[in-house]
């Protein structure tokens, strides 16, 4: 699976689009980026994939850059409850190959 | 909605006793795993099932533990000789074809506190 980076930390004001960048410049061509999140000590909570388009799903957008290098993962109107830490994973979109969870961004939403 | 359920949600054991964490994965699921989450660490991949046997597992997965799918419906993991570092969040995941096998659904875990 190819690595990506996440900043470590961001604020976001309650109710303001959350805007997470992932950088996957190894990602190869069959693998797909995907999103989860955490928290607390709850188990990881799968938000979104995509491969090249841009993805919109009831929780946030995914926006996968033109060459795939990079993307970025909007929550639109964030809220406390949103508050978590967020992992861009990249893998093949088959079975039998894990996921592999990095640092993630922490993401603090306030008041 | 469907969801993948964990037993016991909490369980504090001796060193050297035997553990095994119960899971209820959803029911047309396909691909089963393990993860486990020391506190304030990473999610760590354990190990990976399907079509009733392991697929893949990590370097964490070494001969103490030991998963099995009894039934159509459980998948357990056991470690046998629990250690002070085996103290952790444990994960049980599955996925299925709608999704795709990156999707995976989590349980709530279950914490093991070995004394």
């Amino acid at each position: 699976d190819a690595k990506t980076t996440q900043p470590p930390s961001m604020d976001c004001a309650e109710g303001r689009a959350a805007n997470l960048p992932c950088n996957h410049s190894t990602i190869s061509g069959n693998e797909y980026v995907y999103w989860y999140r955490q928290i607390h000590s709850q188990g990881p909570q799968y938000i979104i994939h995509g491969l090249k388009n841009n993805e919109t799903n009831e929780m946030a957008s995914l926006i996968i850059t033109e060459d795939r290098k990079s993307s970025t993962l909007i929550l639109p109107h964030a809220t406390l409850r949103d508050t978590a830490v967020y992992y861009c994973i990249v893998r093949l979109f088959t079975g039998g190959f894990k996921t592999i969870f990095g640092a993630g961004t922490r993401l603090f939403v306030k008041a | 909605e469907p969801e993948v359920t964990q037993t016991p949600s909490h369980q504090v054991t001796q060193m050297g006793q035997e553990v095994i964490l119960r899971c209820v994965p959803i029911s047309n699921h396909l691909y089963f795993y393990w993860y486990r989450q020391i506190l304030g660490q990473k999610v760590e991949f354990l190990v990976s099932f399907y079509n009733n046997e392991i697929s893949e597992k990590s370097e964490i997965f070494d001969d103490q533990f030991s998963v099995e799918r009894p039934d159509g419906s459980n998948f357990t993991l056991k470690i046998r000789s629990t250690k002070l570092e085996d103290s952790a969040m444990y994960f049980c995941a599955s996925t299925g074809l709608a999704g795709g096998p990156g999707e995976l659904f989590f349980g709530e875990g279950s914490r093991l506190t070995v004394l």
